[in-house]
């Protein structure tokens, strides 16, 4: 079965970077891209960026431009979101998701990224 | 560019019919039919409901289902349920800056 598998929660100071792995499995990796997802406490979804798989194209919110950074490993699996110069508003569930048919199919289970001096 | 727009909350009572609507423009929802829903219970990560405007996923429950006209889809629940109570949001490609964008989200009750 289709499993996303994502990196543990997180706690990071203002301007520190994060970076967040999430791991797939039960399918192949390079047929489907990769969405990246985030939810601020008591938020709504907001769309941050998706990547290519089997290419490596990316294209980012225009929001998270010049912080976001996506990539992905085609040997594990496993693709990455790294955010920089982080923000407390920054501070939310993120999550993978795997895209197929302009749609997010498959969610990871979320990871917890915490700004916070 | 601007969310969606979801009505902030509906209810409704077990066995009755609601609709959560989702309004964009016609580079979004408007313009395509890459439009979809999901389901967020508290603390859980969202599940996918509808694809494609008003296709359901492999194992959705028949009792989901989607439609659209113009710049508005919507989401139809029929037969409500207790355990359809939660968090639903729209989703939608947008072709003009090959992004997505999703809804504010919508807090369906069940009374």
């Amino acid at each position: 079965q289709v499993q996303l598998v994502q990196s543990g929660t997180e706690v990071k100071k203002p301007g520190a970077s994060v970076k967040v792995s999430c791991k797939a499995s039960g399918y192949t990796f390079t047929s489907y891209g990769i969405g990246w997802v985030r939810q601020a406490p008591g938020q709504g979804l907001e769309w941050m960026g998706w990547i290519s798989t089997s290419s490596g194209y990316t294209n980012y919110a225009q929001k998270l431009q010049g912080r976001l950074t996506m990539t992905t490993d085609r040997f594990t699996n496993t693709a990455y979101m790294d955010l920089k110069n982080l923000r407390s508003e920054d501070t939310a569930m993120y999550y993978c998701a795997r895209e197929g048919s302009w749609s997010f199919e498959y969610w990871g289970q979320g990871t917890l990224v915490t700004v916070s001096s | 560019q601007s969310a969606l727009t979801q009505p902030a909350s509906v209810s409704g009572s077990p066995g009755q019919s609601i609709t959560i609507s989702c309004t964009g423009i016609s580079s979004d929802v408007g313009g395509h039919t890459y439009v979809s829903w999901y389901q967020q219970h508290p603390g859980k990560a969202p599940k996918f409901l509808i694809y494609d405007v008003g296709n359901r996923p492999s194992g959705v429950s028949n009792r989901f289902s989607g439609s659209k006209s113009g710049n508005t889809a919507s989401l139809i629940i029929s037969g409500l349920q207790a355990e359809d109570e939660g968090d639903y949001y729209c989703g939608s490609y947008t072709s003009n800056t090959f992004s997505w964008l999703f809804g504010g989200g919508t807090k369906l009750t069940v009374l």
